[in-house]
């Protein structure tokens, strides 16, 4: 078993819909969390941390179940430009583990 | 530009050649991580410095695989003898503590021939 797991999808959306990825982890130790985008052939980038408490930053959520060992994004309002690979990380006392990615598509 | 800086950006080479790759991290970063990622997969951890110690190596990363950190500056990895399946992208990231996010260089595509 993966220690970070993600539904590789794709995920296709209509524009203005809304999509929620999750995203379970298997280190119960994990501390820190995070999402990341990747477009095609390009390098991660940091979208956003996760924080206990639940965070948002404009159109995107995160969130965190420790009990049931997930984090989630929800994106409202998708936008064309919204279409990449979403990846989650786990890390924290360990080396951060990042899942295979969740691939979205969002289409006119 | 201050972020984490990868060269070359793209390798091609013949089988059995020994490639080179350099990263900068962000200046003030002292944690540089290695990554590898291959097609639909996400980044599969290869090793981790902390300045100049090299503190965790993965399984993945077989003894033709090598990494070093000299004065906890830049970091090269090496690949003696590549085969077929070192064909990946190979990016680095930095992070200033082991808890925050990193962030990545634009990566090496590696291609073996």
């Amino acid at each position: 078993r993966k220690e970070v797991e993600q539904d590789p999808g794709p995920f296709n959306v209509p524009e203005g819909a809304t999509v929620a990825f999750n995203c379970t982890y298997s280190n119960s130790a994990s501390q820190s969390f995070f999402w990341y985008r990747q477009d095609c052939r390009k390098e991660p980038k940091l979208l956003m941390s996760v924080y206990s408490s639940g965070n948002e930053d404009g159109r995107f959520t995160a969130q965190l179940n420790r009990a049931s060992q997930y984090i989630s994004l929800l994106i409202r309002d998708s936008k064309l430009s919204d279409s990449a690979t979403y990846l989650c990380v786990a890390g924290g006392s360990y080396i951060p583990t990042f899942g295979r990615g969740t691939s979205l598509i969002v289409h006119p | 530009d201050t972020g984490v800086s990868q060269n070359p950006r793209h390798k091609i080479t013949k089988r059995g050649q020994n490639v080179t790759f350099r990263c900068d991290p962000i200046s003030e970063h002292n944690r540089l991580y290695w990554y590898r990622q291959t097609l639909g997969q996400g980044p599969e951890f290869l090793t981790y410095f902390q300045n100049e110690a090299q503190l965790e190596k993965s399984r993945l990363l077989s003894d033709r695989f090598s990494a070093e950190r000299p004065k906890g500056s830049f970091s090269t990895l090496e690949i003696q003898r590549t085969e077929q399946g070192d064909s990946a992208m190979y990016l680095c990231a930095s992070s200033l503590r082991r808890d925050q996010p990193q962030h990545f260089g634009d990566g090496t595509r590696l291609s073996i021939l």
